[in-house]
């Protein structure tokens, strides 16, 4: 079946630095990438959508500055987290969608920032 | 709008007992549903998934979940809890679509199995 393969599961940074969270479709074309974060003991909630090859579509609230999102091909999205606080601790998970496969999650990545 | 209501955080049942978590949703149109479990620090799993067709699902794991039109809902159950069900349960709900649509998660139900 369908994988997204997400990295790191795990990371701790320190405060005002940059993590990078890849997802990639391992065995088919995600055409559409949807980013979601889940704070502690909460639900999922959209961040934004990207699209292969355009800018990202950021949900209310989310500083498109702060959290970057590339898509540059129909394997890989990437997520930036810039200048992290701890406020951006959090548990992140992409799903990506392709016309054959459907909706594919990846496994997440725990990011703690110190 | 799409929204999803999950009824009780938290359930607690008995090793062997019927599992019950309750789902309504909210649609404009016939949407897709889904059911996923996710363990403590972990991602989420795909238990079952409605589109079209029968609406009486089958998931992994004994799990299924019956999409009634009438009452809104798409509860999930399962006939006899084993204690490696204890984990957090979403449901979700989407539109069909041709590009992909954003999930609408409820809020979560925690299941507990007690021996």
């Amino acid at each position: 079946g369908a994988v997204v393969s997400q990295h790191p599961s795990r990371v701790i940074c320190k405060s005002g630095t940059s993590v990078k969270i890849e997802c990639r479709s391992l065995d088919f074309q995600a055409t559409t990438m949807f980013w979601y974060r889940q704070f502690p003991k909460q639900s999922l909630m959209l961040m934004a959508t990207s699209n292969e090859g355009s800018k990202a579509t950021y949900e209310q609230g989310v500083e498109k500055d702060k959290f970057l999102i590339n898509h540059a091909s129909l394997t890989l999205s990437t997520l930036t987290v810039t200048s992290a606080h701890p406020e951006d601790s959090s548990f992140y998970i992409c799903s990506g969608w392709g016309a054959s496969s459907g909706y594919t999650f990846g496994s997440g990545t725990r990011l703690t920032v110190v | 709008a799409q929204s999803v209501t999950q009824l009780g955080s938290h359930v607690s049942v008995s090793e062997g007992a019927l599992v019950l978590l309750r789902c309504n949703y909210s649609s404009s149109v016939p949407p897709y549903l889904f059911w996923y479990v996710q363990y403590p620090n972990q991602g989420l799993q795909l238990l079952l998934k409605y589109t079209t067709g029968a609406t009486l699902v089958k998931g992994i794991n004994g799990f299924e979940a019956e999409f009634k039109k009438s009452e809104t809902s798409f509860h999930l159950t399962k006939p006899s809890a084993h204690m490696s069900d204890a984990a957090e349960y979403f449901c979700a709900v989407t539109l069909p679509s041709n590009t992909g649509n954003q999930f609408y998660f409820g809020t979560g139900t925690s299941l507990t199995v007690i021996p």
